[in-house]
């Protein structure tokens, strides 16, 4: 069963505007990671933030990890149309080293 | 540098047909190896795992194996197909003691 819940499910935007999506999980993690996923294609990592880690920057990305609402952020700064993709996060629970995928955020960034 | 390599990218088979996907991994040795199954429009459902030559550790119960007869290929399997095995099935390593996964390129399978 999927223990991560990714909301919005869809998000559609301004190409230069930023977008926000979240993520939901139930029990103690390691690690939380996010991955994006072209249409029809393979999952790409973006970035993992630790369990005892609050905040983490790559590029345009800001990932944020609130463990006590069990709850993470990806923001995405400066949109571009080529941001059109699906982002996932998985995590990795204290119990195992298994990734446990969300249901995923579809972004559309309109041009 | 590593590389993952899956095949075929997509499959028409008939209900009933065996089923052989192949996963091969380069540059490395010893990888933790998956097989994820997405359905259209969700999240990815890990069916089985491997972390070792023979290894195989089922996620789910379902129509599907799994086996490793080699360090670097896994094979997802069906000795007969059902229509509800249609999807997309993604391969992916990780290196040992490590979480973050590479993914291959995924088989999408339809299965009529």
């Amino acid at each position: 069963s999927q223990q991560g819940e990714e909301d919005p499910q869809a998000l559609s935007i301004q190409e230069g505007e930023n977008a926000t999506m979240n993520c939901s999980y139930k029990t103690s993690i390691n690690n939380l990671q996010w991955y994006r996923q072209n249409s029809g294609r393979g999952l790409v990592h973006l970035i993992l933030i630790r369990s005892n880690e609050r905040e983490k920057h790559s590029g345009r990305l800001r990932v944020t990890l609130d463990t006590s609402k069990k709850s993470s952020s990806l923001l995405i700064t400066a949109s571009r149309a080529a941001d059109t993709a699906s982002y996932f996060c998985a995590t990795v629970y204290n119990a195992g080293n298994m990734l446990t995928f969300g249901g995923g955020t579809r972004l559309m960034v309109k041009p | 540098s590593q590389t993952i390599h899956q095949w075929p990218a997509t499959l028409v088979q008939p209900v009933g047909s065996p089923l052989s996907l192949e996963c091969t991994v380069e540059g490395t040795s010893n990888p933790n190896l998956y097989w994820y199954r997405q359905a259209a429009g969700r999240g990815l459902q890990l069916l089985f795992y491997s972390v070792g030559i023979g290894q195989i550790s089922s996620e789910v119960p379902q129509n599907l194996s799994a086996s490793r007869p080699q360090d670097r290929q896994f094979i997802l399997s069906s000795k007969k197909l059902l229509l509800s095995d249609s999807g997309f099935y993604l391969c992916a390593w990780g290196r040992q003691g490590d979480t973050e996964a590479f993914f291959g390129q995924g088989t999408r399978l339809t299965v009529v």
